[in-house]
Parts: structure tokens; C-alpha cells; sequence
């Protein structure tokens, strides 16, 4: 079955440092999508970052990038040179093709904190 | 380029209760989803739907119904609001496929009391 775990409920982290944030995973689908999203404190959801099942390289989007290792079933987001404006909560999420469903499901979240 | 729309954005119910939360995309998604968002539990999911007239269970469907009588929205029901069902709700639509971002809607915060 699915499933999706982050097991940093809080993190702190120094503006301009780097840090990595934690997600594993779970499945049998041998084709899924990895996907982080930022939820800052307005709420919205925004989307940050994706990682195939088949990619062979670790996806980057700016300062983000996700060290993908497909054996361990770990997808954690790194952040580097975080800024004041990166405090927010973060999730990971995961999406697999059984069934043709397609289903969506998301990780319990890490609240990140910058320290200025 | 409204994206997902979500209405209403906070909502105050009585126990007992019932009401909809409206959600509606223009981006021609094929698969719509409803989710509750709780602190320390994420985001789980309620509702979702692959197309029009097909609709399946999530992690939580107890006490909520949905239809989808057209590709573009996708109406969650509270039938009788309990204070369980307390939380902020999230509506999100996405293409068919592993490799495709979700849109979410800008969220409803209900209270039930």
C-alpha cells in the first residue's frame, strides 16, 4: 500500500545554510512520482519539486533539489543557502499508477523554521 | 486563469448541520480530490475522482459525500457536521499520471460546534 513518512515534525535551520529535509516511502508500484510542496503560513500550497521512479538523475529546481535513493525508498529534499522567506511546513507526497487510480497521498509534514 | 477555486473560505456549522464545499477547475483535469489537513497528521485524503461520474473512497470518508457530474467541479457534503469534522479542507486537481503537480484550491477552514 502507500505510504508516505516524514518523521521531523520541526526543524531549525540557520539563514543560509543548507538543510534536508526527510521523506520515505513505501510501494510496490514499480512506477510513481515523488513531489515536494511548501505551505507557508498564508496556506496555499505550492508546488516545489518532482521526482520520477524511472529518472536517473536527482531532480533540481533552484535552490531545491531532491536526493532521490530508490533502493533505501528515501526522497529527501535539500535546501540550500535557506532564506528567511523558506519557513513554512513542507510535505512529501507520492502518486502511483495502481489501479489507474492515480491516488495522491501525502506525508504528515516538517515544519521548518529559518533562524535569522 | 483562476486555476482551482474554492468556496467558502471559512465556515462556521452547528452540530448536525450540512453544507457543501464547492470546488471548480478550469484546466480540464481529469482527476479531482478532496483532503483535510490536521495538525501533526498531513494531508489525508477524503474523496477523489478519476472523471465525470466516477468517484472513490480515500483515507477518510466517513461522514462526507461527493459526486461529479462534470469534468470542472467537484462538491464535497458534509450530510451532518459533527465537531470531528473540524479542520481545514482542500480541494486539488491534476492530470492523469504519476508525473503531474496537483493545483490545489486556497483551502476552507470549518469549525463545527
Amino acid at each position: 500500500a502507500q505510504k508516505i513518512t516524514q518523521t521531523q515534525p520541526g526543524m531549525f535551520v540557520q539563514e543560509k545554510e543548507a538543510v534536508t529535509l526527510d521523506c520515505t516511502y513505501d510501494t510496490s508500484d514499480p512506477s510513481y512520482g515523488l513531489f515536494w510542496y511548501k505551505q507557508p503560513s498564508s496556506g496555499e500550497m505550492i508546488f516545489l519539486i518532482y521526482q520520477g521512479s524511472y529518472d536517473q538523475q536527482n531532480a533540481t529546481e533552484g535552490r531545491y533539489s531532491l536526493n532521490f535513493q530508490k533502493a533505501r525508498k528515501s526522497a529527501n529534499l535539500v535546501i540550500s543557502a535557506s532564506q528567511l522567506g523558506d519557513s513554512a511546513m513542507y510535505f512529501c507526497a507520492m502518486r502511483e499508477a495502481t489501479s489507474g487510480t492515480y491516488k495522491y497521498i501525502f506525508g504528515t509534514g516538517t515544519r521548518l523554521k529559518v533562524l535569522a | 486563469n483562476a486555476g482551482v477555486t474554492q468556496t467558502p473560505k471559512f465556515q462556521v456549522l452547528k452540530t448536525g448541520q450540512s453544507m457543501t464545499l464547492q470546488c471548480a477547475q478550469d484546466m480540464n483535469h481529469e482527476y479531482m480530490s478532496w483532503y483535510r489537513q490536521d495538525p501533526g497528521m498531513g494531508l489525508r485524503l477524503i474523496h477523489y475522482s478519476v472523471g465525470a461520474g466516477i468517484t472513490d473512497q480515500g483515507e477518510v470518508p466517513n461522514g462526507y459525500n461527493v459526486s461529479r457530474s462534470t469534468t470542472e467541479d467537484f462538491p464535497l457534503r458534509l450530510l451532518s457536521a459533527a465537531p470531528s469534522q473540524t479542520s481545514v479542507y482542500f480541494c486539488a486537481s491534476s492530470y492523469w499520471g504519476t508525473n503531474t503537480e496537483a493545483f490545489f484550491g486556497q483551502g476552507t477552514r470549518l469549525t463545527v460546534v
